[in-house]
């Protein structure tokens, strides 16, 4: 069974860093591209970034090119955000996502709460 | 950037009516359009991919449809169950998704 578990979410203050981590289990990690996916409290939803599988091809969304890194470890089986410069606007539940068809999320995580105050 | 606008924002219907959800696109997605459902407290998970295909285990009630800009997630006859926020989503350009219906009950 596919399990996706995010963590490394908590309070930060503005400007500060904060780095996310997903486990993935269940299967073949190094064969998917991953995704980071958030919404922030009462609102929808907002891909953040990709991965390919080999790490060769790595995406962001406008919102946070240059402040956020994607990142992967195939042998550890993770997933990871780094996030700096962090802003009120970033308070949100990440979540991290499988990508199967090249647009498809087809696997979720619980997701990690970040949330920016000072 | 490709934007995708749901309506209605809210929808009220009771178990056992039919639920139809819209999504407009602002340019074709060329049939890259999927759904998702997503309960309180839970990540969302897709129920339709390619405008019409049920992804596994998505029971035979929801239905997808449309074509160029204009889609429609259809729920034949709604199961206490699936009272939730819906959001279609694109890839044409990026991943964008819709703001979301909230379907309650009335």
């Amino acid at each position: 069974e596919v399990h996706l578990v995010e963590s490394g979410g908590g309070l930060v203050k503005p400007g500060g860093s904060l780095r996310l981590s997903c486990a993935a289990s269940g299967f073949t990690f190094s064969s998917y591209d991953m995704n980071w996916v958030r919404q922030a409290p009462g609102k929808g939803l907002e891909w953040v970034s990709s991965i390919s599988r080999k790490s060769n091809y790595i995406y962001y969304a406008d919102s946070v090119r240059g402040r956020f890194t994607i990142s992967r470890d195939n042998a550890k089986n993770s997933l990871y955000l780094q996030i700096n410069s962090v802003r009120a606007e970033d308070t949100a539940v990440y979540y991290c996502a499988r990508l199967v068809d090249d647009y498809l999320f087809d696997y979720w995580g619980q997701g990690t709460l970040v949330t920016v105050s000072s | 950037e490709i934007v995708l606008t749901q309506s209605p924002a809210t929808l009220s219907l009771s178990p056992g009516e039919r639920a139809t959800l819209s999504c407009r696109a602002s340019q074709s997605v060329s049939g890259y359009l999927a759904w998702y459902q997503q309960k309180p407290g839970q990540a969302p998970r897709l129920l339709i991919y390619d405008v019409s295909n049920r992804a596994t285990g998505i029971p035979a009630r929801f239905s997808g449809s449309g074509s160029g800009t204009d889609f429609t997630l259809t729920i034949s006859s709604l199961e206490p169950e699936d009272f939730a926020v819906y959001y279609c989503q694109q890839r044409s350009n990026w991943y964008t998704f819709g703001q979301g219906t909230k379907l309650e009950i009335k």
